[in-house]
């Protein structure tokens, strides 16, 4: 069965700091990984993606991710964090063999920047 | 680019009424649209998935009769909760994706609150 976890449910960081946000997925074959993020009564927003090539791959606000196939992680990372990163997280999967284009979402992951 | 409205942001209704909220792709055509359900703290709740001109697959334990989905063109879909109740105030955010690229781009949401 595909899923995916977020196991922390919060992370805090210091402004300046780096930070990572952490995803681990389960799914059939090839995994097509995503990040978005959600501020306060709003939508989401698309962040980055990971589909085939380069494992490191870097998305919107300076935000990073790396895929890492031996450990089914997929996890969000930016070198110095800001005031402003302050929202919630949300790591999907889909199994890119098939048609279905419905995303797994983790849990969610509140991150909080401290200044 | 990849811009998604909804509409109405914000919803007040009696028990029992029915309310209607609308989703568009403003800028690219949308083969396939999503309804999701969000509860305040938590995850996605994945509603349904709709196609274009064809009928919604709705999720298990999601009732097709009272969450009414159509999606009559490549840039509208509408989510009618119907004889709504208390317990369906929510927020409600659907999400529009089209073949390539493969992510999904999301609305800002709707919050429904039933008195």
């Amino acid at each position: 069965a595909q899923s995916v976890a977020q196991p922390e449910d919060q992370v805090n960081v210091a402004e300046g700091n780096p930070l990572t946000v952490k995803c681990t997925y389960s799914v059939s074959g090839n995994p097509y990984l995503f990040w978005y993020v959600q501020y306060p009564n709003r939508g989401l927003q698309f962040l980055l993606k990971y589909i085939t090539g380069d494992n490191l791959v870097k998305g919107s606000y300076g935000f990073e991710a790396e895929f890492n196939k031996s450990q089914t992680s997929f996890h969000l990372k930016k070198p110095s964090a800001l005031v402003s990163d302050s929202a919630l997280y949300f790591c999907a999967v889909r199994d890119g063999a098939g048609n279905n284009r419905k995303l797994i979402w983790g849990l969610g992951t509140s991150l909080a920047v401290n200044p | 680019g990849a811009v998604v409205s909804q509409h109405p942001s914000r919803v007040i209704c009696k028990s029992g009424t029915s309310v209607k909220i609308e989703c568009r792709s403003l800028d690219f055509q949308a083969t396939t649209m999503f309804w999701y359900r969000q509860f305040p703290k938590q995850s996605l709740m994945l509603m349904a998935t709709s196609n274009e001109g064809s009928k919604a697959t709705y999720e298990q334990g999601v009732e097709k009769d009272k969450f009414l989905i159509n999606h009559a063109s490549l840039t509208l879909s509408t989510l009618t909760v119907t004889s709504a109740h208390p317990e369906d105030s929510s927020f409600y955010i659907c999400s529009a994706s089209s073949f390539q690229p493969y992510e999904q781009y999301f609305g800002p949401g709707t919050r429904l609150t039933v008195t």
